[in-house]
C-alpha cells in the first residue's frame, strides 16, 4: 500500500541534543509538509517542500531546518532542542499540478513524538 | 490569531444518533475545507471535503455542510458507529495546496 512512513515513532533526546526525524513516502508526490502539533492544538505547518523548492513559514524558529534529498524522502532536523520543541512532529504528502487546481488533500504519516528531557 | 476554530474541544454521542462536529473560520478567502479523522497513534486521514461553491457534500454516512455567510460549516455523521470515536480536524485553504487546521474535536460514541 502507498504510504507516508515516519521515523522514529517516538524519540527521545536531550535539552540542546540534535536530533532528525525521517519521512519517507511511496505515493509519488511532489509536495511534502512539516507539521508540529502539541497537546490539543492544532496541527501548525513548519515548513514545505514544493518539488525542491524549500518554503519556511514566517513564524517557524531557525532552530527547524529541513532536506528533502529525493522525492520520497524528506528530513527535520532540530539543531538544539529546548523544552518548548517536545511535540508531535507530522509529517504530510500532496500532489500539486500547476493549472490543475490546488483542491488536494494531504497524506499523513503516524508521527514522531520528540521528548526532551 | 486562530483562523479555523473548533470551540467544542469534546462531543459524546450515543450510538445509532447524529454526531453533529463544528468548524468556524475567520478568512473570507478560503475557499475549500476537509475534515479529517485521527485514531490515537495515527496520523490524520482525509474524511471529506467541500468546496466553496457547494452548500453541502454527501458521502454515505458523513455530510459537510457550508454557510459561507456565517463563515461555518459543520460534519454530520448519521447514524454514529463506536467505530467513529476518534478525533475531527477541519482544515481551510484559501486557493493553495496548504491549509489552516482547526484543534480538533473529540468523538465519543457510546455504545
Amino acid at each position: 500500500d502507498a504510504m507516508v512512513i515516519q521515523n522514529p515513532r517516538y524519540q527521545v533526546t536531550q535539552f540542546g541534543k540534535p536530533v532528525t526525524l525521517s519521512c519517507s513516502q511511496t505515493l509519488n508526490h511532489n509536495v511534502m509538509y512539516w507539521y508540529q502539533q502539541k497537546s490539543s492544538q492544532a496541527p501548525k505547518l513548519l515548513f514545505h517542500y514544493y518539488d525542491k523548492d524549500f518554503n519556511n513559514e514566517a513564524d517557524t524558529p531557525d532552530n527547524f531546518q529541513s532536506r528533502r534529498p529525493n522525492t520520497s524522502f524528506c528530513f527535520l532536523d532540530i539543531r538544539s532542542p529546548g523544552l518548548g520543541d517536545a511535540a508531535m512532529y507530522l509529517c504530510a504528502t500532496s500532489r500539486d499540478i500547476v493549472g490543475q487546481g490546488s483542491y488536494n488533500e494531504q497524506f499523513f504519516g503516524p508521527g514522531t513524538r520528540l521528548t526532551v528531557l | 490569531d486562530q483562523q479555523v476554530k473548533q470551540n467544542s474541544p469534546s462531543l459524546s454521542v450515543q450510538e445509532g444518533r447524529i454526531s453533529i462536529l463544528n468548524c468556524d473560520y475567520t478568512n473570507s478567502m478560503f475557499d475549500y475545507f476537509l475534515w479529517y479523522k485521527k485514531y490515537p497513534a495515527e496520523g490524520p486521514t482525509f474524511l471529506i471535503s467541500i468546496s466553496s461553491i457547494k452548500d453541502k457534500n454527501e458521502d454515505g454516512r458523513f455530510t459537510v455542510f457550508l454557510n459561507k455567510s456565517a463563515k461555518h460549516l459543520s460534519l454530520h455523521i448519521v447514524p454514529s458507529q463506536p467505530g467513529d470515536s476518534a478525533v475531527y480536524f477541519c482544515a481551510a485553504s484559501a486557493g493553495t495546496y496548504k491549509y489552516i487546521f482547526g484543534t480538533g474535536t473529540r468523538l465519543k460514541v457510546l455504545a
